[in-house]
């Protein structure tokens, strides 16, 4: 099993900041690492795939980057909108296809 | 609009089943994959199940042996028996696809239905 590590575990941020998140993968994804924000509530909402294709709908600010085992994922100017949880997902191997255990963003 | 509804969580007495659908439309569940995804209360979320278009299925060590997924064709519905249920199957439990291509990327998901396995 491919295990996925978020890092922070909680990221203060104030609005219009920048914020950036890791993943990292116990052995190489290539470039099959997907992003999901997930607000109270909700479903978890697809932001990015293939490392650092955004998903449709998906505003400009959000970008994600890495290959292998060290991902990123980058919220260029904060609003209060992006203040949620988010999740990294490896798709490489499919059995198990594994989450990473979540960032949570919150207002500073 | 593709769209997929999750229904038929409650609450469930440890040792006992429980059969969740997940209706689709705007798209055939026969075409591309249907999953399923769990999340506990206030934690992270953990792939559960797939079926596959052409019938591969595959399942999380965790629900292997008690958990069951399948489809039917002619109501576009996957379904997920879960039996002897255990407290730590309490979740909300997600149907998604990927409507696009055959990535394990997920998009849709479904709204999510609660299971509370307790007594």
């Amino acid at each position: 099993e491919i295990v996925m590590t978020q890092s922070p575990a909680t990221l203060s941020v104030s609005p219009g900041e920048r914020a950036t998140l890791s993943c990292r993968a116990s052995q190489s994804v290539s470039s099959n690492l997907a992003w999901y924000q997930q607000k109270p509530g909700q479903a978890p909402r697809l932001l990015i795939y293939s490392t650092s294709t955004r998903a449709t709908g998906v505003p400009a600010r959000f970008s994600g980057s890495g290959s292998g085992t060290e991902f990123t994922l980058t919220i260029s100017s904060l609003l209060s909108e992006d203040f949620a949880v988010y999740y990294c997902q490896q798709y490489n191997n499919w059995f198990p296809l594994t989450f990473g255990g979540g960032t949570k963003v919150e207002i500073k | 609009e593709v769209q997929l509804v999750e229904t038929g969580g409650g609450l469930i007495q440890p040792g006992e089943s429980l059969r969740l659908s997940c209706a689709a439309s705007g798209f055939t569940v026969s075409s591309t994959f249907v999953t399923w995804v769990r999340q506990p209360p206030g934690m992270g979320l953990e792939w559960v199940s797939v079926i596959h278009s052409g019938g591969g299925i595959y399942y999380a060590d965790s629900v292997k042996g008690r958990f069951t997924i399948s489809r039917d064709n002619s109501k576009n519905t996957v379904f997920l028996q879960m039996d002897s249920l255990r407290a730590e199957d309490t979740a909300v439990y997600y149907c998604a696809t990927n409507y696009y291509d055959t990535s394990g990327w997920f998009d849709p998901w479904g709204q999510g239905t609660l299971v509370t396995v307790s007594s």
